[in-house]
């Protein structure tokens, strides 16, 4: 079967501190994957996603960084965390040949303070 | 600009029906997705619409009328597990998923 699992999925962090939220998928070759980001009362805002090894889209420009050394790891980071990086953060890859709907992590919830 | 649009709450009683709506206007269409997300955990698939029209599975059936920009969600036969946020999200011309804020949904018994 196919899993996608997530970590750390707690994470409290002081502004200007580093970050690394890491993505493994299982039971399955060259996934499409994403990250994204979800702040109360919002809805999901698609962060980075990556068609293959090495090869990462950004949608929002901010302080955030992904990386994608190996076929089934997806990596989050960034150098300095603002205030306004807390938030839960969703790594996903895409499923269904028709309609590609996606398929969550368990999520890695961000608290900055 | 792109936009969804969903309440941002509804109540209901165990054992009944709901209708959740959603609205859209995007740069191209190419399909309809409604994804379930209790509290605290990441969204899970529910449905997909592509064509105009019902879809059942199960206690949920979603519709969609691609020439009204309008989709919703019924929930039939209201468990207490029922009780979360419902999530619509439309692929553009690019492929690319545009999401609403999510209805919170509470079951009241």
């Amino acid at each position: 079967s196919q899993t996608i699992h997530q970590w750390p999925a707690t994470l409290v962090q002081p502004v200007g501190s580093p970050l690394s939220l890491e993505c493994t998928v299982e039971g399955t070759s060259n996934p499409n994957l994403y990250w994204y980001r979800q702040a109360a009362g919002r809805g999901l805002q698609l962060l980075f996603y990556s068609v293959g090894i090495g090869q990462i889209s950004s949608e929002v420009p901010q302080n955030l960084s992904a990386s994608r050394p190996q076929d089934r790891q997806f990596i989050l980071s960034s150098k300095k965390l603002l205030l306004s990086d807390s938030g839960f953060y969703l790594c996903a890859r895409q499923e269904g040949r028709e309609s590609g709907e996606l398929f969550f992590g368990e999520g890695s919830r961000l608290t900055v303070l | 600009g792109q936009n969804i649009d969903q309440p941002t709450e509804m109540t209901a009683t165990e054992g009944a029906i709901v209708q959740i709506n959603c609205t859209y206007q995007t740069s191209g269409f190419n399909g309809l997705f409604w994804y379930q997300q209790h509290a605290g955990e990441a969204p899970t698939f529910l449905s997909y619409n592509v064509l105009d029209g019902l879809e059942e599975k199960g206690r949920f059936s979603s519709f969609l009328s691609r020439s009204k920009g309008y989709s919703y969600l019924l929930l039939k036969e209201l468990q207490m597990k029922d009780s979360a946020s419902y999530l619509c999200a439309v692929k553009d011309s690019n492929y690319q998923l545009i999401w609403g804020a999510g209805t919170k949904l509470i079951i009241k018994p």
